[in-house]
């Protein structure tokens, strides 16, 4: 089975400056897609970011990338010039497309934007 | 824009009460999803649904039931709410095909006393 570990429960950034956020994951699987989701206090999770596993390139949204290392099963965020806004619990996510539409979930780490 | 919508940000209950938490989504989707999150566990998958009357177990699907009789809404059940469901519950969409997000609800955090 699939699992979704995410080792940093808490992380804090200075504002303006940039954090990563690490996420592991194992499968024995080779089609499959990476997310990283944003839950920011008392609202909605939303997408923040998604790599395809066979796209060698990483993923870029904005101030949010990811360094996708396949063979090392390891998704990491990175968010540049962090904003008090950015403040959230992170969740790495993985999903197949061999099999129904669910997700895995990593545990989430709660990020801190210091002022 | 997705805009899946939950009945209720904050509900308490009584032990032993019938609780429904009511989701509906306004995209069409075909997929439902119901979590539980908690901290330090993330989101766990209680119950989720395909199309209309249809449902599958998630992980954790003890303790709860779902019904599904129309495509824009999935109600999630709790026959006898224990003090152990108390939790933040998430609902949460999506089409069906490769690489498809899931859009979420604001979440109800449902407090069992």
């Amino acid at each position: 089975a699939q699992t979704v570990t995410q080792s940093q429960p808490e992380m804090s950034v200075q504002e303006a400056e940039t954090v990563t956020l690490s996420c592991t994951y194992d499968t024995s699987e080779s089609d499959y897609y990476l997310f990283w989701y944003k839950q920011p206090p008392s609202r909605q999770m939303i997408l923040v970011i998604r790599q395809e596993a066979y796209k060698q390139q990483n993923a870029t949204e904005n101030r949010f990338s990811v360094n996708f290392q396949k063979a090392a099963k390891s998704f990491s965020l990175k968010i540049s010039d962090s904003q008090l806004g950015d403040a959230a619990m992170y969740f790495c996510a993985y999903r197949s497309v061999n099999r129904d539409d669910k997700i895995i979930f990593g545990k989430g780490t709660r990020l801190h934007i210091l002022p | 824009d997705v805009k899946v919508t939950q009945s209720s940000r904050y509900l308490v209950k009584r032990t032993g009460e019938k609780v429904f938490l009511e989701c509906v989504q306004d995209m069409d989707h075909e997929n439902m999803f119901w979590y539980r999150q908690d901290p330090g566990l993330g989101l766990r998958l209680i119950y989720f649904s395909y199309d209309v009357k249809m449902k599958e177990k998630g992980d954790i699907p003890e303790g709860y039931s779902v019904s599904r009789e129309k495509k824009e809404r999935f109600s999630l059940i709790l026959e006898s709410a224990s003090t152990n469901q108390t939790s933040m519950y998430l609902c949460a969409s999506s089409m069906t095909g490769r690489g498809n997000i899931q859009y979420f609800g604001a979440g109800t955090r449902l407090s069992v006393l």
